[in-house]
């Protein structure tokens, strides 16, 4: 059971380049989400999905799209990288019901855009 | 819209004190819960300790307890006995519940980071 993946670990862009962070999940779990670290800011929703096909934005959306058409994908986009989007992305997935709230979290990607 | 607050930005300690980590929380919904998360110098998170909204009664866990507060809207997190392994930055959670489910969304504090002292 891998749990959350994220790939890659490490990334290094050109201002104006795209690119997309990977994530997938083994755990069946209905929802998934993704963060940025800042120093200093906690971790800050950028999009969530309740389910595939359904996306939602969260507090920090500019700049990222994302689309879930599997359970397990939930793929973030950066369409035209910018400084400002240097920062560690974290993805997570977590089950519907009581604790729904409980996420497990992948191990992270490092971004550095220059 | 919901506000976690960790005051404390960095904590200093020498191994075997115990150490508190303050976290306050604003939410309108009755019903919430509060998450505390690990984040060692190798990056991943790790999971700590969880508490709903509705159960005031305070824990134990190993070297780990926490003190849920409603009335005052705090959720402190302790550790016993400190150890070097300890040193790391501490996150705080509050899961959004609107409508009987959170939809795995958190908002997150801004950090403590703690460094145990050999």
């Amino acid at each position: 059971n891998a749990g959350v993946t994220q790939t890659p670990k490490f990334q290094v862009l050109k201002t104006g380049q795209s690119m997309t962070l990977q994530c997938a999940q083994d755990m069946n779990h209905e929802y998934m989400s993704w963060y940025r670290q800042d120093p200093g800011m906690g971790l800050r929703l950028i999009h969530y999905s309740v389910g595939a096909g359904i996306t939602d934005q969260g507090e920090v959306p500019n700049g990222y799209n994302v689309s879930r058409s599997t359970t397990e994908d939930f793929p973030l986009r950066l369409l035209s990288a910018a400084p400002s989007q240097t920062s560690v992305y974290f993805c997570a997935s977590s089950y519907s019901g009581r604790w729904g709230g409980f996420a497990f979290f992948g191990q992270g990607t490092r971004l550095t855009v220059v | 819209a919901q506000k976690v607050t960790q005051a404390q930005t960095e904590i200093s300690v020498v191994e075997k004190e115990d150490v508190t980590l303050d976290c306050v929380y604003e939410t309108r919904d009755t019903t919430y819960y509060l998450f505390w998360y690990k984040q060692p110098p190798s990056g991943e998170l790790v999971f700590l300790i969880r508490r709903n909204s509705f159960d005031e009664q305070n824990e134990i866990s190993g070297r780990y307890s926490w003190n849920f507060q409603k009335s005052t809207s705090s959720f402190n997190f302790t550790i016993t006995a400190s150890q070097v392994v300890d040193s790391a930055v501490y996150f705080c959670a509050l899961s959004d519940w609107a409508g009987g489910t959170s939809y795995g969304k958190l908002t997150f504090g801004q950090g403590t980071i703690l460094t145990v002292h050999p």
